[in-house]
């Protein structure tokens, strides 16, 4: 049983350009969870998806960032436009239902230039 | 506001000691995570408790709900127990602590 998929694992983006960052829950998990952690700080909740619904995204920026979790295939992260601040690991997490315990991922570490 | 607090933020000990890390948190929860993330970047979930003590080898996580308190307790340490440990309050999502920065000496 795998656990839980993220690609790629590095990405290098130049400013402007567009990031897509991808998750592929565990076998059996409808809930996705993504985070961020930037350089030097703590984790920090963005995104909270089941299938095809977008839960709670309040920690989500109010631009240029976007998630998706559809009915087939993986969850999406997307964050259009970069800027350096954007520079960060971001983490998924997926779980069996909203408080069962959650199952992180190897973590995308994303580098604006 | 939910908030999370964990202490020390940084600790050194030599291997064999016995480690607490604590964990305390602003209001009610419905469980409490302890997360290790090794240099590399990657975290394990290392516990999920919503009441009383769990264990797994070496480790042992307390919570008491009353005091709004959580311990993680590392038994007999090791070099290679050396990581971030991270304890995350499960409020509406997680919430999560700076993390306490743990070395273990040979």
């Amino acid at each position: 049983n795998a656990g839980v998929m993220q690609n790629p694992r590095h990405l290098v983006r130049r400013r402007g350009q567009e990031a897509r960052l991808r998750c592929s829950p565990m076998k059996g998990h409808s809930h996705v969870y993504w985070y961020r952690q930037l350089p030097e700080e703590g984790l920090k909740f963005m995104v909270y998806l089941q299938k095809e619904n977008i839960i709670d995204e309040s920690g989500m920026p109010k631009e240029r960032f976007s998630a998706e979790f559809p009915k087939e295939g993986p969850s999406i992260l997307r964050i259009q436009q970069v800027v350096r601040g954007d520079s960060a690991a971001y983490f998924c997490a997926s779980s069996y239902g909203n408080g069962y315990e959650q199952y992180f991922g190897p973590g995308t570490r994303l580098t604006v230039t | 506001k939910n908030e999370v607090e964990q202490s020390p933020q940084n600790l050194t000990a030599q291997e064999g000691e016995f480690i607490t890390i604590n964990c305390s948190y602003s209001v009610g929860i419905s469980a409490l995570h302890w997360l290790q993330q090794h240099p590399g970047g990657g975290i394990v979930s290392l516990f999920m408790l919503s009441s009383g003590k769990k264990k797994h080898g070496r480790l042992i996580a307390t919570i008491n709900i009353q005091e709004k308190h959580s311990s993680l307790h590392i038994t007999a340490s090791h070099p290679r127990d050396s990581a971030v440990y991270i304890c995350a309050a499960h409020f509406d999502g997680l919430t999560f602590g700076k993390g306490t920065h743990l070395i273990i000496q040979p």
